[in-house]
């Protein structure tokens, strides 16, 4: 297995708090990344990171921020929470064949 | 842009029945394609992935998968599916030119083996 978790593992939150969910790997892979999977719509790109302090924004990057200030952290941040964010979150990294190994997800419940 | 299509939201099937999950995808660049598979309640488990080379890729789990360029397609098989096979499947792209590993999937297809 991958060395990648998440953290934490189910959160219900109240619209309009911040709320950060952290993936941690151990791995030493360049590449990381945020998915949200949602029911049909399979996993959708949030950001993603090719490097420490260097990141990038996905195809539904709106409402959401990251960070990586060590390689094997890479933190999403809902600055202020809506129910349209509930999901679930999946960080996942790439070795060099382009073979991403995903986290075990984070539930995330906006009330 | 890139993007793919499981023509399959749900697929019921017996078991030891064999089975096919549908994908096309779209794009204007040379691709990586990939299905992963997703077990209740767990994260995504890589299947099978196509590079390049041979066009018939084995898998895990006695999967396989075909990439027809013509038809842009790369469709998931299996000859004879087993109760333990139930679980949601996603197709997925990339291409090894945007050298960041970004994955499109699709919407998932269901797979539903009865006894």
């Amino acid at each position: 297995d991958a060395g990648i978790t998440q953290s934490p593992r189910h959160k219900v939150t109240e619209t309009g708090t911040p709320v950060t969910l952290r993936c941690h790997q151990t791995e030493n892979h360049r590449y990381m990344y945020w998915y949200r999977q949602d029911p049909g719509h399979g996993l959708r790109l949030i950001h993603y990171s090719y490097g420490v302090k260097d990141t990038d924004k996905g195809e539904v990057s709106d409402g959401y921020s990251v960070s990586r200030s060590k390689t094997e952290d890479f933190l999403l941040t809902l600055e202020s929470a809506t129910s349209s964010q509930t999901s679930v979150y999946f960080c996942a990294i790439t070795d060099s064949y382009n073979e991403q190994f995903f986290g075990p997800g984070t539930r995330l419940t906006v009330l | 842009a890139q993007s793919v299509t499981q023509l399959d939201s749900q697929v019921p099937v017996f078991e030891e029945a064999p089975v096919e999950l549908r994908c096309n995808y779209s794009s204007s660049v040379s691709v990586y394609l990939f299905w992963y598979v997703q077990y209740p309640n767990q994260g995504l488990q890589l299947l099978l992935k196509y590079l390049s080379g041979s066009t018939l890729v084995k898998g895990i789990n006695g999967f396989e998968a075909e990439f027809n360029k013509s038809q842009t397609s790369f469709h998931l098989r299996k000859p004879s599916v087993h109760i333990s096979d139930t679980a949601e499947y996603f197709c997925a792209v990339s291409g090894p030119s945007s050298n960041t590993g970004k994955l499109i999937f699709g919407q998932g297809t269901t797979l539903q083996v009865k006894p």
